[in-house]
C-alpha cells in the first residue's frame, strides 16, 4: 500500500546536538506536513510543505521538501531539552485523499 | 487546547466488552478523523468521516465501526474487546476533506483492556 516511511525510528542526542529525521514516500506527494508530540501529549502541527524544494524554517527548525516531492526532512540545530519528543511527517499522496503519516522519529535528549 | 474535544481521558475495560469513545470537532471543522497509537508505534488511521458521510478507512477491524452525527461530534465503537485493543486512541479534526489542511487533535483516549 502507499506509505510513507520515517527514520530513524529512534534519536538520542547530547543538548546542543543537531538532529534530522528523513521521510521518504514511494510515490509524489502534494504536500507534507510536520508534527510533534510531546511525551503524554498529542500531535501538533508544526508546518506544511507544498512546492518542490520548498524550504521553511521556525527558529531552530528547518523543513525541506525535495525537488521530486517524494521526501522531506526536519532538522533541528542545537538542540534543548524542550525539542523531546516524537515528530511526526504526514503526506498528502497525489490522487489519494488522504494522508499518510510516517511512523515518528522518537527523539530523546540527554542534559 | 486544540478545540477538539475527546471523552472519556481514560477507559478500563475487559475482554469481549464494548466501548464507545466520543470526538467533538473544533467548531468550524467538518472532518473528523480516528487514529489509534499502540505504546511505541506510530499513528494508525482507522477512519475519516466528513460532514456525516464516510470519506476514507484505513486499518480499522471489523469489530470497530464509528459515525459522525448532524452536529459533527463524532463516536467510535470498539466491540468484543481484545487485550491487543490496549492503546491510545486519537480524534482530530480539518476544515475540509482531502487531507491538504492541518489536522487538529484532541488529548486523546487511552483504553485500557485487562
Amino acid at each position: 500500500g502507499q506509505q510513507v516511511m520515517q527514520i530513524p525510528q529512534y534519536q538520542h542526542v547530547q543538548e546542543g546536538e543537531d538532529f534530522t529525521t528523513y521521510c521518504n514516500s514511494s510515490t509524489t506527494l502534494s504536500n507534507i506536513q510536520w508534527y510533534k508530540q510531546r511525551p503524554g501529549g498529542h500531535p501538533v502541527f508544526l508546518i506544511q510543505l507544498v512546492k518542490s524544494g520548498e524550504v521553511k524554517k521556525q527558529k531552530r527548525l528547518t523543513f525541506q521538501f525535495g525537488e521530486a516531492k517524494k521526501n522531506s526532512s526536519l532538522h533541528i540545530t542545537a538542540t534543548q531539552t524542550t525539542d523531546v519528543g516524537t515528530y511526526f511527517c504526514a503526506g498528502h499522496i497525489q490522487g489519494a485523499q488522504k494522508l499518510v503519516f510516517g511512523q515518528g522519529t522518537r527523539l530523546t535528549i540527554n542534559p | 487546547d486544540s478545540g477538539v474535544t475527546q471523552t472519556p481521558k481514560h477507559l478500563i475495560t475487559a475482554t469481549g466488552q464494548r466501548v464507545t469513545l466520543r470526538c467533538s470537532p473544533r467548531s468550524g471543522d467538518l472532518s473528523v478523523y480516528w487514529y489509534q497509537q499502540s505504546l511505541d508505534q506510530g499513528l494508525q488511521f482507522l477512519i475519516q468521516y466528513y460532514n456525516g458521510e464516510e470519506r476514507a478507512k484505513g486499518n480499522i477491524l471489523e469489530r470497530f465501526s464509528a459515525q459522525q452525527f448532524p452536529d459533527l461530534h463524532s463516536e467510535l465503537n470498539l466491540s468484543s474487546l481484545e487485550l491487543g485493543d490496549s492503546a491510545l486512541y486519537f480524534c482530530a479534526s480539518s476544515v475540509e476533506a482531502r487531507g491538504i489542511n492541518e489536522q487538529f487533535f484532541g488529548p486523546g483516549t487511552r483504553l485500557t483492556v485487562l
